[in-house]
């Protein structure tokens, strides 16, 4: 099984400022025949279910705001929010769907310091 | 509008049993692999299972196979989830997604309390 691991567990990040999130797997998960990292992020808030922000690593969903970005290729990867709004409080996970079983990160936590 | 509605969740006794279904509206359900997640309390997300359109290719994780069955009726619009012999270990909020690659719309979720 792919293993994902994400850093840090939680952070506390200033409104304004940026917050990075990483996301390793134990695995390359880029697909040499399309060039395409296998990769999603999502973000889920408090009673809520999880919300898709990413996809093949950095192509944002629909609806998703421009301070969301995704980035890295094969086994390192980073979501990164340009500028912390209150709204963006919540856990965030990345999920890798190269190889079944699916499998997600452990989460991140993401506060208002 | 794309929803996905879970429901069936319930307290069970450890060994018991439990169907969930999820119904689908706002796309075409037939045309997408459709997918369970679960989330036990406080923890992160895990995938249970999904299931190809027309139910030619079905895939568990290992930690449920033998004991849990997915299924789809594409003329009800409904995905389901037969849960057997049931551990203490499978208490979460089990989500209806749709998607094989990621999964870009979640149900709300039911809850599934395994207890004696």
């Amino acid at each position: 099984d792919i293993v994902m691991t994400q850093s840090p567990d939680s952070l506390a990040v200033s409104l304004g400022e940026r917050a990075t999130i990483n996301c390793k797997s134990s695995q390359s998960i880029l697909y040499s025949s399309d060039n395409k990292n296998y990769l999603a992020w999502y973000q889920q808030k408090p009673g809520q279910p999880p919300k898709l922000l990413i996809y093949w690593a950095s192509t944002r969903a629909s609806g998703v705001p421009d301070r969301f970005s995704g980035s890295g290729s094969g086994t390192d990867f980073t979501l990164t929010i340009s500028s912390l709004q209150a709204e963006d409080v919540a856990d965030y996970y990345c999920h890798q769907y190269y190889h079944t079983p699916r499998t997600f990160g452990q989460g991140t936590k993401v506060e208002v310091k | 509008e794309v929803q996905l509605v879970e429901s069936g969740g319930d307290l069970v006794q450890p060994g018991g049993s439990l169907r969930l279904s999820c119904v689908g509206s706002g796309f075409t359900f037939g045309s997408y692999w459709m997918a369970w997640v679960r989330q036990a309390p406080g923890k992160g997300l895990e995938w249970v299972a999904y299931m190809k359109e027309d139910g030619g290719e079905i895939y568990y994780v290992d930690s449920v196979k033998g004991r849990f069955t997915i299924s789809r009726d594409n003329t009800k619009n409904s995905l389901y989830l037969q849960m057997n012999s049931l551990r203490v270990e499978d208490t979460a909020v089990y989500y209806c997604a749709r998607g094989v690659y990621d999964f870009d719309f979640w149900g709300q979720g039911t809850l599934v309390t395994v207890s004696s």
